[in-house]
């Protein structure tokens, strides 16, 4: 099964606001509200930062928070940051045998 | 806090074997799934293979079945993968996380990574 559709980049100036998108199918992301988001900086592991799509994890900003509509999940980071600037991957539950799909990843450039 | 130290990563030949190991500190490590996931070079994150809290249930992705092996020591606090029959393709960073699973999805500890190499 392909992995979920992200854009590949994605950039904004310091304070504002971007979204990434995360397109998947009615067997992951839109069925099922099991998507989760990751940041990950440069040689890094990645990081959880937005789980089951809107629960941001205990202790973690509040400028990232997630939704979903129909099939395509969003990650929301409002008053952008330098530190902001890494890559993010989506993740969802799939009901295929393939049960853990992950984004292409997007990066994300601060300018 | 939650550590997961990921170690046992190499050069090794094509056909060849490796075992990977995470160790856990922390948390309850008994009580958690545990998972690995693993990043090639430049590209994107791939789910490998999940074990339950008693190592009961397994699961893997159809690229490893068959190949690898997942395995925890509850006494140990520990994670492992046992690689065999290694190829080109399996060159990456692997990291171990801790996976949240039941009533909810997703990954929230995750350790350093340990870089897989397979090249004649």
């Amino acid at each position: 099964q392909s992995a979920l559709t992200q854009p590949a980049s994605v950039s904004g100036s310091p304070g504002q606001s971007i979204t990434i998108s995360c397109t998947g199918t009615s067997s992951d992301v839109g069925g099922y509200n099991y998507v989760s988001w990751y940041q990950q900086h440069p040689g890094k592991a990645p990081k959880l930062i937005i789980y089951d799509v809107s629960q941001r994890l205990s202790g973690a900003s509040n400028r990232f928070s997630g939704s979903k509509s129909g099939n395509t999940a969003s990650l929301t980071i409002s008053g952008l940051q330098a530190e902001d600037e890494a890559d993010y991957y989506c993740s969802s539950y799939t009901s295929s045998s393939t049960f853990v799909l992950f984004g292409g990843g997007t990066k994300l450039t601060v300018l | 806090q939650v550590q997961l130290v990921d170690s046992g990563g190499g050069l090794v030949k094509p056909g060849g074997s490796l075992r990977l190991s995470c160790a856990a500190s922390g948390f309850t490590f008994s009580d958690y799934y545990m998972t690995w996931i693993r990043q090639a070079p430049g590209k994107g994150l791939e789910w490998i293979s999940y074990i339950s809290t008693s190592g009961r249930a397994i699961y893997y992705a159809d690229s490893v079945r068959g190949r690898f092996t997942i395995s925890r020591d509850n006494a140990k606090n520990s994670l492992y993968l046992q690689m065999n029959s290694l190829r080109a393709e399996d060159t990456a960073v692997y990291y171990c996380a801790r996976f949240r699973y039941g009533g909810t999805f997703y990954f929230d500890f995750w350790g350093q990574g340990t870089l897989v190499t397979v090249s004649s």
